[in-house]
């Protein structure tokens, strides 16, 4: 079975400073992968995700991820993050054409100060 | 538009008891997956269901079980309430059946409904 690891479990950050957030995943065969945000007392909404192609992947709010097949990795960037950007990440990956479920990474809580 | 709304959204329940847990899809969203998050962990996969038939289960004990209605909406229930089944429980709906990376196929979720086992 699949699983995703997100070693940072909090990030604190100031206003202004570059984020990337890691996120490795197990699992030989094709994956597609995706990135969460849930601020807080709200739901999980998509950030960006990769099926294939480009594995350069831009998404919301100014965040990008990288897909790195040799090194199983997906991780999340930002070249300048907001206090607004406070929240909590999820990765996750979808074993590509058979497992519709995601499996989700424990997630890393973000704290960006003012 | 309305997103997925689930219900109650807050719930206190004693070991042993029963739940059931609500959740309405999008509008049109025919597939409804839930999912559990414990305290400090990412969502886990329970159970999607599509066109009222299960297409899939997660590693979860048979005392959780869910159906979905012809209106797509869905409910879980838990039976005989354990202290670990405390988690925020998260309804997720989509279109089709798989996760694609066509844009107007993605999973939403809805807030959640928060289980307090005592």
């Amino acid at each position: 079975a699949q699983s995703v690891s997100q070693h940072n479990h909090h990030v604190i950050l100031s206003e202004a400073a570059s984020l990337e957030l890691g996120c490795n995943y197990s699992y030989g065969g094709t994956v597609n992968l995706f990135w969460y945000v849930q601020y807080p007392g709200q739901h999980l909404q998509l950030l960006l995700k990769y099926f294939s192609g480009d594995p350069l992947v831009k998404g919301i709010k100014g965040f990008e991820a990288e897909f790195i097949k040799s090194k199983f990795s997906f991780n999340l960037r930002k070249p300048s993050v907001q206090w607004s950007d406070t929240a909590e990440y999820f990765c996750a990956v979808k074993v590509s054409g058979s497992a519709r479920q995601l499996t989700f990474g424990s997630g890393t809580q973000l704290t960006v100060l003012p | 538009d309305a997103g997925v709304t689930q219900s109650p959204t807050h719930l206190i329940k004693t070991r042993g008891q029963h739940v059931t847990l609500r959740c309405s899809p999008i509008s049109g969203h025919k597939s409804v997956s839930w999912y559990q998050q414990v305290l400090g962990q990412g969502p886990q996969f329970i159970f999607q269901y599509y066109e009222k038939e299960e297409r899939g289960r997660g590693n979860f004990p048979d005392r959780f079980s869910a159906r979905q209605f012809p209106n797509y909406s869905s409910e879980l229930n838990v039976n005989a309430l354990l202290l670990g089944d405390s988690a925020l429980y998260l309804c997720a709906s989509s279109f089709s059946l798989s996760i694609t990376g066509h844009s107007g196929n993605t999973i939403y979720f809805g807030e959640g409904s928060w289980l307090t086992v005592v």
